[in-house]
């Protein structure tokens, strides 16, 4: 059973550029979440889609933007890349008829370095 | 989410039992209790959570005090491969707030 896959697992970008980052959720979860962690840092949530629509969002600029495809993938998308963009990129998979909110499972995660 | 406060760092021995706090005095009565790890180098990994009761599975023991504002997290015979950052999240909402954790070294 694979668990959550994420694609590509490093890439460097140039400012302005934009970048789309890839995730394949755990068999049988049908909600991706992503989450963003600078070096050092606790990952910061991005966002969360289900069924194909943005459920839920942290504190990131419109230039984040995502998508979930009907077979439960999921893109992450971020234009005009800052600095400061680089980082992990998390993708974490959940269902909905799991016990409580929360219980997530996680990739390797992308690192992102904008030069 | 409530606000959670752990030490930065901690040490064991190794074969000992790990326990690691986690003060979260302003949890509401429906928030759960997460508890992450993540292993250098690698995503975050679930562990265990807890809503009043104390909680044990193949990996660790939850222990939430009677008034939830604090709870202990309890790895019974650390090893080697438990040295890893440990989050404590009290939330009702799948997008975590994840704090900067407890750096959990286990010696030799």
């Amino acid at each position: 059973d694979a668990g959550v896959t994420q694609s590509p697992t490093h890439l460097i970008k140039t400012r302005g550029q934009q970048v789309t980052l890839r995730c394949s959720p755990k068999s049988g979860h049908d909600t991706v979440s992503w989450y963003q962690q600078a070096l050092g840092q606790g990952p910061q949530f991005i966002f969360q889609y289900y069924e194909e629509e943005e459920r839920q969002r942290g504190n990131f600029p419109d230039r984040f933007s995502g998508h979930q495809f009907p077979n439960y993938s999921s893109e992450l998308n971020v234009n005009a890349l800052l600095l400061g963009d680089s980082a992990l990129y998390l993708c974490a998979s959940s269902t909905t008829g799991r016990q409580a909110p929360g219980e997530l499972f996680f990739g390797e995660g992308s690192r992102l370095t904008v030069l | 989410d409530a606000k959670t406060t752990q030490p930065p760092s901690m040490d064991c021995a190794e074969g000992r039992a790990a326990n690691l706090p986690c003060n979260h005095s302003t949890i509401s009565g429906n928030e759960y209790v997460y508890w992450y790890r993540q292993i250098h180098s690698q995503g975050p990994q679930y562990i265990i959570h807890g809503l009043k009761n104390n909680e044990t599975n193949e990996m660790a023991s939850l222990i939430i005090t009677e008034d939830r504002k604090s709870s202990t997290l309890i790895l019974p015979h650390a090893t080697l491969r438990d040295t890893a950052v440990y989050y404590c999240i009290a939330t009702l909402l799948d997008g975590l707030t994840f704090g900067k954790g407890t750096h959990l070294i286990i010696q030799p």
